[in-house]
């Protein structure tokens, strides 16, 4: 079946701009996360979604980082006035439970200039 | 979460067993071992995940040390395809959701 799918899958921007990042998750999937790769680094927590839930935004990384999910399916990451540092893939995954492995997309990578 | 320790490289031959092995030694009576690859411009996929007993699945076995502190990832025939960084985390089932990343082993399978 479809995987978690994410757009777009390559983005370069101008620093000061925003930027929308779109992840659909597997259908049926109640929770769904944001992280953030940088270049050869690990995966950094950015966001979680479970069902009708209040999110956990604790980790994202300043106030221009938000994120919606909306109608339980598909979610959005906006970033706001882009920064150089920004720069980095954004991984979207989703879980049928909490309990659950998380399958990932694979990612957004995003480029300020 | 526990912390988990990992070499950072390890190199097989393809056609050969791939052991990847990681130290969770503060690990807790309630936290699951998980393992996970990146391969290259992919995002991370799940490979397997046990408590205490050894489990196997179409992809690998993971082998838990009786006291849990350790635990050793075998993939039994490693091919180019399985060239990845492998992720070891600990993980609170029913109350974490946060996996937190290592650095991971970055396997080469040479021809």
């Amino acid at each position: 079946g479809a995987g978690v799918s994410q757009s777009p899958s390559n983005k370069v921007t101008e620093k000061g701009k925003d930027v929308e990042l779109r992840c659909d998750p597997i259908s049926g999937h109640t929770a769904l996360y944001w992280y953030r790769q940088s270049l050869g680094q690990g995966l950094e927590f950015l966001i979680y979604f479970q069902g009708n839930s209040a999110p956990d935004k604790s980790g994202l990384p300043s106030d221009r980082f938000s994120a919606e999910r909306t109608g339980g399916s598909v979610s959005t990451l906006t970033i706001q006035r882009t920064q150089q540092e920004d720069s980095a893939v954004y991984l979207c995954a989703s879980s049928p439970t909490l309990n659950s492995p998380l399958h990932f997309g694979n990612g957004t990578r995003l480029t300020v200039t | 979460d526990a912390k988990t320790t990992q070499p950072p490289s390890m190199d097989c031959a393809e056609g050969r067993a791939a052991n990847l092995p990681c130290n969770h030694s503060t690990i807790s009576g309630n936290e699951y071992v998980y393992w996970y690859r990146q391969i290259h411009s992919q995002g991370p996929q799940y490979i397997i995940h046990g408590l205490k007993n050894n489990e196997t699945n179409e992809m690998a076995s993971l082998i838990i040390t009786e006291d849990r502190k350790s635990s050793t990832l075998i993939l039994p025939h490693a091919t180019l395809r399985d060239t990845a960084v492998y992720y070891c985390i600990v993980r609170v089932v029913d109350s974490s959701y946060k996996l937190i990343f290592g650095s991971g082993t970055r396997l080469l399978v040479r021809p």
